[in-house]
């Protein structure tokens, strides 16, 4: 069925780095845009990255630019967030959105969460 | 970039009861706004998008309207489902970035 599956968090100290992986299926995975949004503990939801379908553009909030690397394998229906230098303040759970098409999201993971503590 | 600010934080409400949620945009986003219910510990779901389209197969008792910097989402009559976290989202074209309202808890009084 129609689906996203993150899969990669898990406990890390500061200043290290994590990479989490989005398996897409049962849609054209190569059509679409594609975010990560993360929802700190009680807290409100909060864009993160996103990538064009094809991957050629990339965009990030000034909280994670130069930290952060999104990119995608179409070849193998994946998105990955690459989180470097990680802080405190980025534990959170992190979800995989599809863009519909004009900004908003239509599809979305089942999180993975993400904790940063020493 | 774009601030969402949602009122009210928590609503206190009855099923059956008529509520509405307000969200505004500190410029316009003509009407890019999108809206999500997010039970606890779940994936958020799109209700609404485009200020007011209602996505396929969520009940006709919600409704969105507003454009420029006011929005509201409105649910006709509460059921026991609906009582969930309610979070808006700008996806203005013409301005980088996505935000998302603080969140509004819909409780049961």
């Amino acid at each position: 069925q129609v689906q996203l599956v993150e899969s990669g968090g898990g406990v890390v100290q500061p200043g290290r780095s994590l990479r989490l992986s989005c398996a897409a299926s049962g849609f054209t995975f190569s059509n679409y845009g594609m975010h990560w949004v993360r929802q700190a503990p009680d807290k409100g939801l909060e864009w993160v990255a996103d990538i064009w379908y094809d991957g050629n553009n990339k965009h990030y909030p000034d909280s994670v630019k130069g930290r952060f690397i999104i990119s995608r394998d179409n070849s193998k229906n994946t998105l990955y967030l690459q989180m470097n230098s990680l802080r405190a303040e980025d534990t959170a759970v992190y979800y995989c959105a599809r863009d519909r098409g004009t900004g908003y999201f239509d599809l979305w993971g089942r999180g993975t969460l993400v904790t940063v503590s020493s | 970039d774009i601030q969402l600010t949602q009122s009210p934080s928590t609503l206190s409400a009855s099923v059956g009861d008529r509520v509405t949620i307000t969200c505004r945009a500190s410029q316009s986003i003509s009407s890019w706004l999108a809206w999500y219910q997010q039970k606890p510990g779940k994936a958020p779901k799109l209700l609404i998008y485009k200020a007011s389209t209602l996505e396929t197969g969520v009940p006709s008792r919600f409704s969105g309207s507003g454009s420029g910097t006011e929005f509201t989402l409105t649910i006709s009559s509460l059921q026991p489902d609906d009582f969930a976290n309610y979070h808006c989202q700008q996806y203005n074209s013409y301005s980088p970035g996505y935000s998302f309202g603080q969140g509004t808890k819909l409780e049961i009084k």
